[in-house]
């Protein structure tokens, strides 16, 4: 149980374009779900809390007009990086937390966005 | 604020050694939880373990051990009889209610397990 999905699990794309990515929560329903950056050899760094129904919160020096998050379901929160550039080029991974289960955390397997 | 400070960088070991990551935090509550995750070159996090603060004991759980000490702020991991698999980035993270339960992660241990 509690195996959260991300798709696509890479994707490239061009300098100025838009990109989507999806995470789900396959066998659970998730309140809250987390998205972070990690860029290479570095650490997970929070980008942004997001609670179904509601506005994402986001971290300080994100910006929340550049990645657009939405949490429609209890199951689904999307990102989308507008306007990409290079240096938005990272690992994003997803985490969802239960109902009820303040303390828990399931991690997605990443999405690996790469721009040219 | 929540804190957690991972010192050690890059370690190397020879298999069948003994490799221990340091983990030290800061918080203000008294209720929070503490976890380590293993990041293989995948990428992908496996969760290793939650520990939470009222609960001091130490834990094994086959190779791996955990060493929890509220008195110095550490949550110490030791991997007994390293082996070639276990080479991965090692991940200590906090999760507190003044951080509303978000999870403070620290820099990382990239362990590399030499045959």
């Amino acid at each position: 149980g509690a195996v959260v999905s991300q798709h696509p699990s890479w994707v490239i794309c061009k300098s100025g374009t838009s990109v989507k990515i999806e995470c789900r929560s396959l066998d659970f329903q998730a309140t809250t779900m987390f998205w972070y950056r990690q860029f290479p050899k570095q650490s997970l760094m929070l980008m942004a809390t997001s609670n179904e129904g509601s506005k994402a919160t986001y971290e300080q020096g994100v910006e929340k007009d550049k990645f657009l998050i939405n949490h429609a379901s209890l199951t689904l929160s999307t990102l989308t990086v507008t306007s990409a550039h290079p240096e938005d080029s990272s690992f994003y991974i997803c985490s969802a937390a239960p109902l009820a289960v303040n303390y828990e955390q399931y991690f997605g397997p990443g999405t690996r966005l790469t721009v040219t | 604020a929540q804190k957690v400070t991972q010192a050690q960088t890059e370690i190397s070991v020879v298999e069948k050694e003994d490799v221990t990551l340091d983990c030290v935090y800061e918080t203000r509550d008294t209720t929070y939880y503490l976890f380590w995750y293993k990041q293989p070159p995948s990428g992908e996090l496996v969760f290793l373990i939650r520990r939470n603060s009222f609960d001091e004991q130490n834990e094994i759980s086959g190779r791996y051990s955990w060493n929890f000490q509220k008195s110095t702020s550490s949550f110490n991991f030791t991997i007994t009889a390293s082996q070639v698999v276990d080479s991965a980035v090692y991940f200590c993270a906090l999760s507190d209610l003044y951080g509303n339960n978000r999870l403070a992660f620290g820099k990382g241990n990239q362990v590399v397990v030499i045959p």
